[in-house]
């Protein structure tokens, strides 16, 4: 069975950093693109960041570019996003999906993390 | 970047009733169309990809349809399962996603 389980959220002050975790199981992590998608209370899903499964291409949404970094242990069968100078736009609860490669449909999701961003 | 217009924004329905949302592009992505349900506290879940595809399990009661910039999205015989919301996402640009605002659909 693909399993997603994503840690690593909590509360921090604007500015800060916080680096999120997405274990995966039950399929052969380097196989596949990985993602985050978040969102904010009350509002929709943002795509964020993809890491692709082959030839490690990353890729970030306009608004993480220069703040947020992915990055993916194959070894460990576990994707990160490192987010640096933090916003409370930021504040959201971060999924972290799978897909077969990058820009294809997100076939599993995790069940997410809270990221709150606040003084 | 591409916009995805969805709606209805919320609706309410019966069990036994068929609905339809509708999610408009601001330029052709083809057939690069994808349906979500997200139920609160657990994972979204793919429903429908390349605009009318079902995924893997999905039952036959939901559909989608369209191309181009116009799509449709259908539940027929509604569920009491299928209280959540939908949310349309586009594909066709390689380097960003988009998804449409969502449609909360409450069954009465």
């Amino acid at each position: 069975e693909v399993q997603l389980l994503e840690s690593g959220g909590g509360l921090v002050q604007p500015g800060g950093s916080l680096r999120l975790s997405c274990a995966a199981s039950g399929f052969s992590f380097s196989d596949y693109a990985m993602s985050w998608i978040r969102q904010a209370p009350g509002k929709g899903l943002e795509w964020v960041s993809a890491f692709s499964g082959t030839g490690g291409g990353t890729f970030y949404a306009d608004s993480v570019k220069g703040r947020f970094t992915i990055s993916r242990d194959n070894s460990k069968d576990t994707l990160f996003l490192q987010m640096n100078s933090l916003k409370a736009e930021d504040t959201a609860i971060y999924y972290c999906a799978r897909s077969a490669v990058v820009a294809t449909p997100f076939d599993y999701w995790g069940q997410g993390t809270l990221v709150t961003v606040s003084s | 970047d591409i916009q995805m217009t969805q709606s209805p924004s919320s609706l309410s329905a019966s069990v036994g009733d068929r609905v339809t949302i509708t999610c408009q592009a601001t330029r052709d992505i083809r057939n690069f169309l994808n349906w979500y349900q997200e139920k609160p506290g657990k994972a979204p879940k793919l429903l429908v990809y390349d605009a009318s595809k079902l995924a893997t399990g999905v039952p036959s009661r939901f559909s989608g349809g369209g191309s181009g910039t116009h799509f449709t999205f259908t539940i027929t015989s509604l569920q009491p399962e299928d209280s959540a919301t939908y949310y349309c996402q586009q594909y066709d640009n390689l380097l960003f996603y988009t998804f449409g605002q969502g449609t909360k659909l409450e069954i009465k």
